[in-house]
């Protein structure tokens, strides 16, 4: 059973109209992670939610935002989409503790054209 | 957080045992060392952990150096679904939880 739900599987959008990816987690972990993995490269951490608080890595552009509602779902918003934001996008989920694992989602693989 | 050295890809002939090592020579004492593996068109897959000690599970092994700086993930068997690439990650405790970096990894083929 899929623990970590990520929709839609495929998601196309056009250049800079906003485009906003889902994930659900059914684990009722505290902690949930957006990772971006462009073709060929090693997934990059763009921010995560411990709870309702957002932690943000340096390097992530503003163009990308985060919502957590609830435990169990949390958004990404791509607010004006450009051509190198074309990548698969990665959910996760931890209990936030060092020795248990992150269990991850199939990704939404993202195009704009 | 720390970084990790891996071999670019290896190869391994189908049944066969595999050794991938990891160097991670800046690792803090209480960071664990995860490793997951990620197959084509999927999301990364949790194979193992450790802190000091070897571990075994039933995907794998994992042999860690007394001194922490290295480690190695060991395929006892290798099948074709183990083809791969194997991310081997300290897990750094920085700002709100811990968080997996992610390096390069390395590819791993398996040979009928």
């Amino acid at each position: 059973d899929a623990m970590v739900i990520q929709n839609p599987r495929y998601q196309v959008t056009q250049f800079g109209k906003p485009v906003t990816l889902s994930c659900s987690q059914t684990l009722n972990h505290n902690v949930m992670y957006w990772y971006q993995q462009k073709s060929s490269q090693a997934p990059k951490l763009l921010f995560h939610y411990y709870d309702k608080d957002f932690n943000n890595e340096a390097d992530t552009p503003d163009n990308f935002q985060s919502r957590r509602p609830n435990t169990s779902f949390c958004f990404l918003d791509i607010r004006s989409p450009g051509l190198g934001d074309a990548a698969m996008y990665l959910c996760a989920t931890s209990t936030g503790q060092s020795n248990s694992p992150l269990h991850f989602g199939n990704g939404t693989r993202l195009t704009v054209t | 957080d720390a970084k990790t050295t891996q071999p670019n890809s290896m190869e391994s002939n189908e049944e066969e045992p595999v050794h991938l090592p990891c160097n991670h020579s800046t690792i803090s004492g209480t960071d664990y060392i995860h490793w997951y593996r990620q197959l084509p068109s999927q999301g990364p897959e949790y194979v193992i952990h450790g802190l000091t000690s070897n571990v075994n599970n039933r995907m794998a092994s994992l042999a860690i150096a007394e001194d922490r700086k290295s480690s190695t993930l060991i395929l006892h068997r290798a099948t074709l679904r183990d083809a791969a690439v194997y991310y081997c990650i300290p897990a750094y405790s920085g700002a709100g939880s811990y968080q997996l970096t992610f390096g390069k990894g390395t590819k791993l083929s398996v040979i009928p």
